[in-house]
């Protein structure tokens, strides 16, 4: 089974450029989870999806951050415009409510920005 | 989510067992008690997760106290590849995300 798919990995932007973040939950998953994580801090909700439908998105900050899930399967995390606090890896993770425990996630390798 | 208490560091020699202790005094009679690790430029890993019974899979056991206010994380027999950032996590039910601290950083000594 194909674990959480996430592009691109690494990503070097120049501050007030836009990026984007995509991310290919494991099949059958209907949930999938945005986190960013600071240097040597632990990774932050940023927004919760359950299929299509975005059912927490109070951590996101929303004059500059958007994210979509079309059709409840990939999701796509954009910034615009970025600014040097915005330099994190952007983890994705997917659960699926109806198997497994609540809390056991399965996260991808995480989109590492950095913005100069 | 009660909140949890974690020693920055820890050092283990190799094939050694590796006890990692968490503190969490708040947590409420639904909550579980799971545990994640990160290797460096890794997404989080789950390890294990409990209740009120201890608990031991294929990468580790899992012990809770009685009162259930502490854990503890075993790996029976730490190699260099258990090198990583520990995360100790307190969650109710319901699919509304987990809240990380910053962890243990658990350093296996060859």
């Amino acid at each position: 089974e194909a674990g959480v798919v996430q592009s691109p990995r690494y990503k070097i932007i120049e501050k007030k450029q836009p990026v984007a973040f995509w991310c290919n939950p494991i099949s059958g998953h209907n949930t999938l989870y945005w986190y960013r994580q600071n240097l040597g801090q632990g990774p932050e909700l940023l927004i919760r999806y359950e299929n299509e439908e975005a059912v927490d998105d109070s951590q996101l900050p929303k004059d500059r951050f958007s994210a979509e899930r079309l059709k409840g399967v990939d999701s796509t995390l954009k910034i615009q415009p970025a600014e040097l606090g915005d330099s994190a890896v952007y983890l994705c993770a997917s659960s699926h409510l109806d198997r497994g425990p609540t809390g056991e996630l399965f996260f991808g390798e995480g989109s590492r920005l950095t913005v100069l | 989510d009660a909140k949890t208490t974690q020693p920055p560091s820890m050092d283990c020699a190799e094939g050694r067992a590796a006890n990692l202790p968490c503190n969490h005094s708040t947590i409420s009679g639904n909550e579980y008690v799971y545990w994640y690790r990160q290797i460096h430029s890794q997404g989080p890993q789950y390890i294990i997760h409990g209740l009120k019974n201890n608990e031991t899979n294929e990468m580790a056991s899992l012990i809770i106290t009685e009162d259930r206010k502490s854990s503890t994380l075993i790996l029976p027999h730490a190699t260099l590849r258990d090198t990583a950032v520990y995360y100790c996590i307190v969650k109710g039910g319901g699919a509304d995300g987990l809240t990380f601290g910053k962890g243990t950083h658990l350093i296996i000594q060859p």
